[in-house]
């Protein structure tokens, strides 16, 4: 019965390849977002949607693509993964979009070598 | 946009001891301001928020105030006990901006018994 989960766990992978990571929230939320966390813990938001539309999308390469299928999934497809792209990614989701609690995934941790 | 720095970066105290975090940020629109509090190799959780109507709130052991006038908002932990070793992030962010977060860079708190 978790609340926010995401998949997978650990992604470990060469430079140039594509993955994705997966997240599903069962909160009954409305927003969700992904930010990444760097070496130095450094948290930044990428993207947030709201009922699947887009509403927030930072300054990232657009190697990057968010999906929402549904209110209760966001997923995050990269292309062409980069050494920099090595971080700790967190899915989240919050009941509204304004100044309430986010709740977080266990995280992404993606190496790329 | 929203700017948020936090100090210190590092924090050591003795197990009984109190610590305070502190936060500014460059956004007088800003009146939402969360902490949250990551344990090492763990998500991101919420401990205590404040908003701007409010000068100061207290939990149990944890208490934020805020002063909107000089822009900075504070986490004092009072009793400090070896659970609460963790890194800490102040947050902002204004109610009309989508609930974009800006996080601050983090300070590791580190209880000695």
């Amino acid at each position: 019965d978790t609340a926010v989960s995401q998949t997978p766990k650990y992604l470990v992978t060469q430079m140039g390849n594509d993955k994705s990571i997966k997240c599903e929230q069962n909160l009954g939320h409305d927003t969700m977002y992904w930010y990444k966390q760097d070496s130095k813990k450094f948290l930044k938001i990428m993207f947030s949607y709201n009922n699947k539309e887009l509403i927030i999308n930072e300054t990232v390469p657009n190697r990057f693509s968010p999906k929402s299928p549904d209110k209760a999934h966001l997923n995050l497809h990269i292309n062409s993964l980069e050494l920099g792209d090595s971080a700790v990614y967190f899915c989240a989701s919050s009941l509204a979009l304004v100044g309430i609690e986010q709740f977080f995934g266990p995280g992404t941790r993606l190496t790329v070598l | 946009g929203e700017n948020v720095e936090q100090h210190p970066s590092t924090l050591s105290v003795q197990e009984g001891d109190s610590a305070v975090i502190k936060c500014t940020y460059s956004d007088s629109a800003s009146n939402y301001f969360p902490w949250y509090k990551q344990e090492l190799g763990k998500r991101p959780q919420l401990i205590i928020d404040i908003r701007s109507n409010v000068g100061e709130k207290k939990d149990q052991r944890i208490a934020v105030t805020l002063n909107k006038t000089a822009k900075h908002f504070s986490l004092h932990i009072t009793e400090t006990q070896p659970e609460d070793s963790a890194v800490y992030f102040c947050a902002a962010t204004p109610t009309d901006n989508w609930g974009k977060l800006q996080f601050g860079a983090g300070t590791q708190v580190v209880v000695t018994p």
